[in-house]
């Protein structure tokens, strides 16, 4: 069975770092590509950007270049979004999901919900 | 940029048919393939209709997808409404270097 397991809730303070992590199971985790999908309260998706585990290969959202950094460790099967200096804007439920040959998104983490205040 | 627009809200009743437009801006939406996501309240979305007309397995052949070129717009059709099809719907294409999403729209079964 196909998972993408995300890593907890976190509170966090503006300034502060943050690391969120998206596990897969079930699958050749090199196979497919991760994309991640912010949504803010109360909002829409909105595509961040996109990773392919086999070779790193990343592709960022204009809206979130330089904003955000996608990896991932194909070692341990997980693919990570990380902020080096978060701000309140960035409270938000941020999901993983894997690309399906066919080109959508077939299978979604749960969620990770940010929540960023002093 | 290509932009897609949707409506913010629909209702209709259990059992009647309901279609949810998804109008493209700035390119054409025959360009290339949309998706039709489902989210209901605090759950993670899942796909609904890939690559226009496509329902994934596990999905209920009441859900439909097309497009129009002529109007620019695709479409999900809904048919036999129930209740737990209550949800956002965010249809989804692609544009040079970006996936777009619509704003969605909040289907409500009455």
């Amino acid at each position: 069975e196909v998972q993408l397991v995300q890593s907890r809730a976190e509170v966090k303070k503006p300034g502060e770092s943050l690391k969120i992590s998206c596990k897969g199971s079930g699958y050749i985790f090199t196979s497919n590509w991760i994309a991640w999908v912010r949504q803010m309260p109360g909002k829409g998706l909105e595509w961040m950007g996109i990773i392919y585990p086999g070779d790193s290969d990343t592709k960022y959202s204009p809206s979130f270049q330089g904003q955000v950094t996608i990896s991932a460790d194909k070692s341990i099967n997980t693919a990570y979004l990380q902020w080096s200096s978060l701000k309140a804007s960035d409270t938000a439920m941020y999901y993983c999901a894997r690309q399906s040959v066919a080109g959508y998104l077939d299978f979604w983490g749960q969620g990770t919900l940010v929540t960023v205040s002093s | 940029n290509f932009m897609l627009t949707q409506p913010h809200s629909v209702s209709e009743s259990p059992g009647k048919t309901v279609t949810i437009s998804c109008t493209g801006d700035g390119g054409s939406i025959a360009a290339n393939y949309v998706q039709w996501y489902q989210q209901r309240p605090g759950s993670a979305p899942i796909t609904v209709i890939f690559e226009d007309i496509q329902r994934p397995s596990g999905v209920p052949a009441r859900f439909s997808g097309s497009i129009d070129s002529s109007s620019n717009s695709a479409s999900l059709t809904i048919s036999g409404l129930r209740t737990e099809d209550e949800a956002d719907y965010y249809c989804q294409s692609y544009d040079t270097v970006n996936w777009v999403f619509g704003g969605g729209t909040k289907l409500t079964v009455l």
